[in-house]
C-alpha cells in the first residue's frame, strides 16, 4: 500500500510568517499516465474539508495565491508565504489512485498561530 | 453551486446495519463519480468507498470491504452507504465527496456522525 507521511504534525506559526508542509509517500506518486495526482485539503476546526491544491501545484478556485504547491516522484510541499488567521486548522494531503487503496491521505498537519 | 447533504447518521450497536444518504444537487449527478470519505473523533481523514458515475466501478478500502455497499440512484441524484456488521472503529463523521477530475475530491458535504456503541 502507498503510505503517506506529512511533516511536522503540528506548526505554530505566527502571523505573516511563512510556512512550509512536508508530505512524502511511499512510492513514485508519477502514475501511468504521465500525471501526479497529489492534492491538498485544508479543514478548518468543525468544517468539512476543502480542496486547496490539485495535481500537486494546481490552486482551486478561490484558493489565496499565498497558498502553493510543489514537488514530484515521492516528495511534496505545500507552502504558506505570510500565514493570516484564517489559515489554521489541518491540512492533509492526498494521494490516488495507486492501488490497493485508491485513495491515501497523509495524518494531517495541524496548524496554529503562536 | 455544488451542494452534498449527508442523511441516516445515528447511533447503533455493534454488530448493526445502518444506511447513510447523500442529496446532490447543482450539478449533473450522472456524470461524476463519488466516494465516502470518514472520520473517527479527533483522527484524521479515511478514504472509504468509490463508485463512478454509471455505477460500473466500484472500490472500498480493505477496512470495510464486505461490510459496506456503496450504490447510487441517478434518477435521484443521491449516493448510498450501507453499512452492515458495525464495528466500534467505524464511529466516525462520514462524508460523501464529489470525485474531481483529477483522482481528487473537488466538493464534500457537512457529513453525518455514525457512532456505534453498546
Amino acid at each position: 500500500d502507498v503510505v503517506m507521511t506529512q511533516s511536522p504534525l503540528s506548526l505554530p506559526v505566527t502571523l505573516g510568517q511563512a510556512a512550509s508542509i512536508s508530505c512524502r509517500s511511499s512510492q513514485s506518486l508519477l502514475y501511468s499516465d504521465g500525471n501526479t495526482y497529489l492534492n491538498w485539503f485544508h479543514q478548518r476546526p468543525g468544517q468539512s474539508p476543502r480542496r486547496l491544491i490539485y495535481q500537486v501545484s494546481n490552486r482551486d478556485s478561490g484558493v489565496p495565491d499565498r497558498f502553493s504547491g510543489s514537488g514530484s516522484g515521492t516528495d511534496f510541499t505545500l507552502k504558506i508565504s505570510r500565514v493570516e488567521a484564517e489559515d489554521v486548522g489541518v491540512y492533509y494531503c492526498m494521494q490516488g489512485p495507486h492501488w490497493p487503496s485508491l485513495f491515501t491521505f497523509g495524518p494531517g498537519t495541524k496548524v496554529d498561530i503562536k | 453551486e455544488v451542494l452534498l447533504v449527508e442523511s441516516g447518521g445515528g447511533l447503533v450497536q455493534p454488530g448493526g446495519s445502518l444506511r447513510l444518504s447523500c442529496a446532490a444537487s447543482g450539478f449533473t449527478f450522472s456524470i461524476y463519480s463519488m466516494s465516502w470519505v470518514r472520520q473517527a473523533p479527533g483522527k484524521g481523514l479515511e478514504w472509504v468507498s468509490y463508485i463512478s458515475g454509471s455505477s460500473g466501478a466500484i472500490h472500498y478500502a480493505d477496512s470495510v470491504k464486505g461490510r459496506f455497499t456503496v450504490s447510487r440512484d441517478n434518477a435521484k441524484n443521491s449516493l448510498y452507504l450501507q453499512m452492515n456488521s458495525l464495528k466500534d472503529e467505524d464511529t466516525a463523521v462520514y462524508y460523501c465527496a464529489r470525485d474531481g477530475l483529477y483522482w481528487d475530491f473537488d466538493s464534500w458535504g457537512q457529513g453525518t456522525l455514525v457512532t456505534v456503541s453498546s
